[in-house]
């Protein structure tokens, strides 16, 4: 039972375009979502989040959209540079969730080329 | 700050032998984390502690062990190693009640074979 999935295993973007990574949940007792960045041969490393309570949030290039109708989120980065080029992951977390945890979707290689 | 490290980077077992991946944190945060990654899949959560003694299970805890004695240490211990096991393992930790982001280790590549 995947409850947050990224449909999309690549994207592959054009330096100075926009790149859109689209995420989709199911469970409504989240109460945050997160967008990892995983380069090769490293840790995943956290890049924006939003609440549950929000639709939008921005942290320079990079924006998060949150539609709860649709239980969708997607990332924006623009522009997208070739630096860009990693793995995103989107994450969600459980209202009242002990410990923390974490839900994964699969991942979306994005290669922005140049 | 080291931050969250992991050793070995890489490993190869043998079926039915026995590891331990060490996992540290230097940033005093009391959550701890081992998830694993299989190609094309998303980090499954393996085991889990909030606070030194304290440990429990996540997705898909079946073949491993934990134990945490002190804040900075989660060993994740693989008993009778099986070609499932196959993985990258990372470690991550958080300072604890209503954090959000985890801080993960560089991984460990394991190959049992």
């Amino acid at each position: 039972d995947q409850q947050v999935k990224q449909n999309s295993p690549s994207l592959s973007v054009q330096e100075g375009r926009i790149s859109i990574l689209n995420c989709d949940y199911t469970n409504s007792m989240f109460d945050y979502f997160l967008w990892y960045k995983k380069y090769p041969a490293e840790g995943p490393t956290f890049l924006i989040s939003i609440s549950s309570i929000k639709d939008k949030n921005e942290d320079g290039r990079f924006t998060v959209f949150l539609n709860k109708s649709a239980k969708h989120l997607s990332l924006h980065i623009v522009p997208s540079q070739p630096g860009d080029s990693a793995v995103y992951f989107c994450a969600a977390r459980m209202i009242y969730n002990q410990g923390g945890k974490l839900i994964f979707g699969q991942g979306t290689e994005l290669s922005v080329k140049p | 700050n080291a931050g969250v490290t992991q050793t070995p980077k890489f490993r190869i077992l043998k079926i039915g032998q026995s590891m331990t991946l060490q996992c540290a944190q230097d940033m005093n945060h009391n959550y701890m984390y081992w998830y694993r990654q299989d190609p094309g899949m998303g980090l499954k959560l393996i085991y889990y502690s909030v606070g030194a003694g304290i440990t429990d299970k996540g997705e898909v805890p079946n073949g491993y062990n934990v134990s945490r004695s002190t804040t900075e240490d989660f060993p994740l211990r693989l008993e009778l190693a099986a070609p499932s096991q196959t993985s990258v393992y990372f470690c991550a930790s958080n300072t604890g009640t209503g954090a959000r982001e985890q801080y993960f280790g560089p991984g460990t590549r394991l190959t049992v074979t």
